[in-house]
């Protein structure tokens, strides 16, 4: 157990519908970030928020975004949502960006 | 930009022998950390080594290691007396120190493991 929590586990829904995912980090752990696992892309890093602010981003789409608040959790928004977008959503934790980031269970969103 | 390349998309190992897994990587960047995580069957990302590139010494965890060749920007693993449970997929990742809060992982495609009894 990693200590990162993600919520929820499996999700599964329509076209054009807009989902939000939930991810906890470890205790003490300011940087959360965002990624997606799909067959076609690999392992891709979608965004990352340090102590409540943006602090990169990477292959993320427009119809995505997402946010770190006051207690450090963070959600990412999926919105308008195709069947390309279905994969496995992790979210990874640490301490600041220079230390070693510890991944979440993951989400597997699933868009029929 | 940074890229990753795992050259070995599937790999088999006899249980108790001695595996390694290649990784390659360009940049131009001098200051770095590099990674290997294994994803189990589970789909859980676990790490499993980490080396600076700053450091000479290659990094070790009890059987894993690496091999770092920082001129030739090759970042293998070996791991020793091999076991059931290393049976997964194994992902290299780069990432470029900035030197405070920012921080990615940059993934190679990953190499699958059997490890055969």
């Amino acid at each position: 157990d990693s200590g990162v929590t993600q919520t929820p586990k499996h999700l599964i829904t329509a076209t054009g519908q807009r989902v939000t995912l939930r991810c906890s980090p470890r205790s003490g752990d300011l940087s959360v970030y965002w990624y997606q696992q799909s067959l076609d892309q690999g392992l891709q890093f979608l965004i990352q928020y340090y102590n409540g602010e943006e602090r990169a981003k990477g292959n993320i789409l427009e119809r995505f975004s997402a946010q770190q608040f006051p207690d450090l959790h963070s959600e990412l928004n999926l919105s308008s949502l195709e069947l390309g977008d279905s994969a496995l959503y992790f979210c990874a934790s640490s301490l600041t960006g220079e230390n070693e980031q510890f991944f979440g269970p993951g989400t597997r969103l699933t868009v029929l | 930009a940074q890229t990753v390349t795992q050259s070995q998309p599937e790999m088999s190992v006899q249980e108790a022998e001695t595996v390694t897994l290649s990784c390659t990587y360009d940049t131009s960047e001098s200051n770095y950390y590099l990674f290997w995580y294994k994803q189990p069957p589970s789909r859980q990302m676990i790490l499993v080594i980490r080396q600076e590139a700053y450091k000479q010494q290659n990094a070790t965890e009890n059987r894993f290691s690496v091999n770092f060749q920082k001129a030739a920007k090759s970042f293998s693993l070996k791991i020793s007396d091999s076991q059931l449970g290393d049976t997964a997929m194994y992902f290299c990742a780069f990432m470029k120190n900035y030197g405070g809060s920012q921080g990615n992982l940059i993934f190679g495609k990953g190499t699958k493991l059997s490890v055969k009894p």
